[in-house]
């Protein structure tokens, strides 16, 4: 079974300046994916940006990153220039390949506060 | 990316009731997936829907507390059947992305509020 753990429950970081959440996973698959879910309050998940296992290439969308380290089990998002609209629940999320029609797993979330 | 639209949005219900969620998408997808959040929680899967097969339940989620239909490849609705307060929660269907890649999709979800 995989496990997914998110280690900081809240975070706060000032208009503009950047912010990483840490994620960590655990599982014995070798093909597979990683995600970053964000939640705002509206409660919609939204898919924030995601990692295929056998890219070595850090997945990046617009002022999104990761830091995908397959060795260690590590898969960190990265917000630059965070912005007011950034605030919300953000989830980390393992999913085995095949093509979509697996279950996702989710770390516990991280809150994560944009202060103007 | 697919566009799922969930009915009801919210709901108060009474102990003892039933309440039935539709989930709709825009394309037909073969795994359907219904989640449950509790307030303050992560999302925890309850059952995966497939057409034209029974819902496979986790472990903790049973058929008779939580019927699931899939009738056909673009519609599936969950029923949470003699609901208590525990019952309250957001309730959120996905579908795995209609093409190659390894992406899920989630509906708006349903907040329930069981009295």
């Amino acid at each position: 079974a995989q496990t997914v753990t998110q280690s900081q429950p809240e975070m706060s970081v000032q208009e503009a300046e950047t912010v990483t959440l840490s994620c960590t996973y655990d599982t014995s698959e070798s093909n597979y994916y990683l995600f970053w879910y964000k939640q705002p309050p509206s409660r919609q998940m939204i898919l924030v940006i995601r990692q295929e296992a056998y890219k070595q290439q850090n997945a990046t969308e617009n002022r999104f990153s990761v830091n995908f380290q397959k060795a260690a089990k590590s898969f960190s998002l990265k917000i630059s220039d965070s912005q007011l609209g950034d605030t919300a629940m953000y989830f980390c999320a393992f999913m085995k390949s095949n093509f979509g029609n697996e279950k996702l797993t989710f770390g516990t979330g991280t809150r994560l506060t944009i202060i103007p | 990316s697919a566009v799922i639209s969930q009915k009801p949005s919210r709901d108060i219900c009474q102990r003892g009731t039933s309440l039935t969620i539709q989930c709709q998408v825009d394309s037909q997808v073969t795994m359907m997936f219904w989640y449950r959040q509790q307030p303050g929680q992560s999302l925890t899967l309850i059952a995966t829907a497939n057409q034209g097969s029974e819902a496979t339940y986790e472990s903790g989620f049973v058929i008779d507390k939580f019927p699931i239909s899939r009738p056909n490849l673009t519609f599936s609705t969950l029923t949470v059947s003699n609901m208590s307060p525990e019952d309250s929660s957001i309730y959120l269907c996905s579908v795995g992305s209609s093409h190659s890649t390894d992406t899920q999709y989630f509906g708006p979800g349903t907040r329930l509020t069981v009295l």
